[in-house]
């Protein structure tokens, strides 16, 4: 069975600093993609990174990077220069490469504190 | 940028009722999903359809729902007759290919069964 684990039900950070939002998840495939995905309130989840297994090199997008470790199934987002506008539900997500579903976590209520 | 959209936004139905909720994928691709949110649940694959017909379904996915595209532009979910647990937020999601590609999320269509 594929399961996704997000421990921090809710985290908050002031504005302009680092936070990171953890993600384990578990399969028994080797081939898969892993994805955080931002869901401000009221709004629709849009895609913040991507990363995929078979690549050591840790995903970045700005100010977004991702800490991959695929031996403990880990797969945490950080976020640098934290801004007001990054206030969302953040969920962790990832699919094999041999089917269609995402598996989701259940979420991670993030604030940035002005 | 192109968007998927669902309406409507919030729905109210009596339990035994027929409920229709409507996406409009983003137009260029091919993949359709539907996923369910229980409130303080986790994100929760429903469907997947791509040329006309299911492609992938999970075990949430019994009798009571069907899906189509009635068109070249609309993606419908439809439960014949509502339980209280199927009290949840609808998301849609469409993409280019299927398996690791980036899905793409609606807003949501907010689910109240009474």
């Amino acid at each position: 069975a594929q399961t996704v684990t997000q421990s921090q039900p809710e985290m908050s950070v002031q504005e302009a600093e680092t936070v990171t939002l953890s993600c384990t998840y578990d399969t028994s495939e080797s081939n898969y993609y892993l994805f955080w995905y931002k869901q401000p309130p009221s709004r629709q989840m849009i895609l913040v990174i991507r990363q995929e297994a078979y690549k050591q090199q840790n995903a970045t997008e700005n100010r977004f990077s991702v800490n991959f470790q695929k031996a403990a199934k880990s797969f945490s987002l950080k976020i640098s220069d934290s801004q007001l506008g990054d206030t969302a539900m953040y969920f962790c997500a990832f699919t094999l490469q041999t089917g269609n579903q995402f598996y989701f976590g259940t979420g991670t209520s993030l604030t940035v504190i002005p | 940028e192109p968007e998927v959209t669902q309406t409507p936004s919030h729905q109210v139905t009596q339990m035994g009722q027929e409920v229709i909720l409507r996406c409009v994928p983003i137009s260029n691709h091919l993949y359709f999903y539907w996923y369910r949110q229980i409130l303080g649940q986790k994100v929760e694959f429903l469907v997947s359809f791509y040329n006309n017909e299911i492609s992938e379904k999970s075990e949430i996915f019994d009798d009571q729902f069907s899906v189509e595209r009635p068109d070249g532009s609309n993606f419908t979910l439809k439960i014949r007759s509502t339980k209280l647990e199927d009290s949840a937020m609808y998301f849609c999601a469409s993409s280019e290919a299927p398996g690791q590609e980036t899905q793409y999320f609606g807003p949501g269509t907010r689910l109240l069964v009474l």
